[in-house]
């Protein structure tokens, strides 16, 4: 199986902060690598999908890099909407693996 | 709007099968393009692909829980189903119905809201 860690854990920034979460995948996956977004009680949604191109509807300030095993999910200009868990997934085999996830919580 | 729903029974047995249904509506489950997944997630845990089938009928199963899933759809009732069997506590979780989509590199465009599973005697 494809490991994918996430880093950090949790962290912890002011509304307008420019806030970056990185996954990086035990193997090469090229880009196929998807990221999301998971408030409490709730289902994950889809914000970013193959690396960097955004799901419809999500804000722009949501961006995602990369490329073969280390990527990046930034938020530009930290809501408070964004509290949430965030998490990767590599699609680029099965069995599809999420990240660990990483905690958002506004300071 | 395609949405998704899930369910059964909140309580299952320990050793005993569960047995989840996931509804599709606004769209046709047969629709090309798509697969149709279960993903599961124990409380205060990360996100478990269990597996997955197309239209067709073909499946993927994580390996981990491979010798105890089945996933099945029925394309007249625009459903696809989960059965887990000889379940422990380990199995508790909120169960996932989602779909995939090619167009948006395989990621899981749409989910069900989740069903809470407790595998308790």
């Amino acid at each position: 199986d494809i490991q994918m860690t996430q880093s950090p854990s949790s962290l912890s920034a002011s509304v307008g902060d420019r806030v970056t979460i990185t996954c990086r995948a035990s193997q090469t996956i090229s880009n196929y690598l998807n990221w999301y977004q998971q408030k409490p009680g709730k289902a994950p949604k889809v914000l970013i999908y193959a690396t960097s191109s955004l799901q419809s509807g999500v804000p722009s300030r949501f961006s995602g890099s990369g490329s073969g095993t280390d990527f990046t999910l930034t938020i530009n200009s930290l809501q408070p909407e964004d509290v949430a868990t965030y998490y990767c997934q590599q699609s680029h085999v099965t069995p599809y693996t999420f990240g660990q996830g990483t905690r958002l919580e506004i300071e | 709007q395609v949405q998704l729903q899930e369910s059964g029974p909140g309580l299952v047995k320990p050793s005993q099968t569960l047995s989840l249904t996931c509804t599709v509506s606004g769209g046709s489950i047969s629709s090309g393009g798509y697969y149709w997944s279960w993903i599961r997630q124990p409380a205060g845990k990360g996100l478990e692909w269990i597996g997955r089938i197309y239209t067709s009928g073909s499946t993927n199963y994580n390996p981990s829980l491979q010798s105890r899933v089945t996933i099945s759809i029925d394309t007249s009732k625009n459903q696809f189903s989960l059965k887990l069997s000889s379940v422990t506590a380990a199995d508790t979780a909120v169960y996932y119905c989602a779909r995939g989509s090619a167009a948006v590199n395989y990621a899981f465009e749409i989910w069900g809201q989740g069903t809470m599973v407790t595998a308790s005697s």
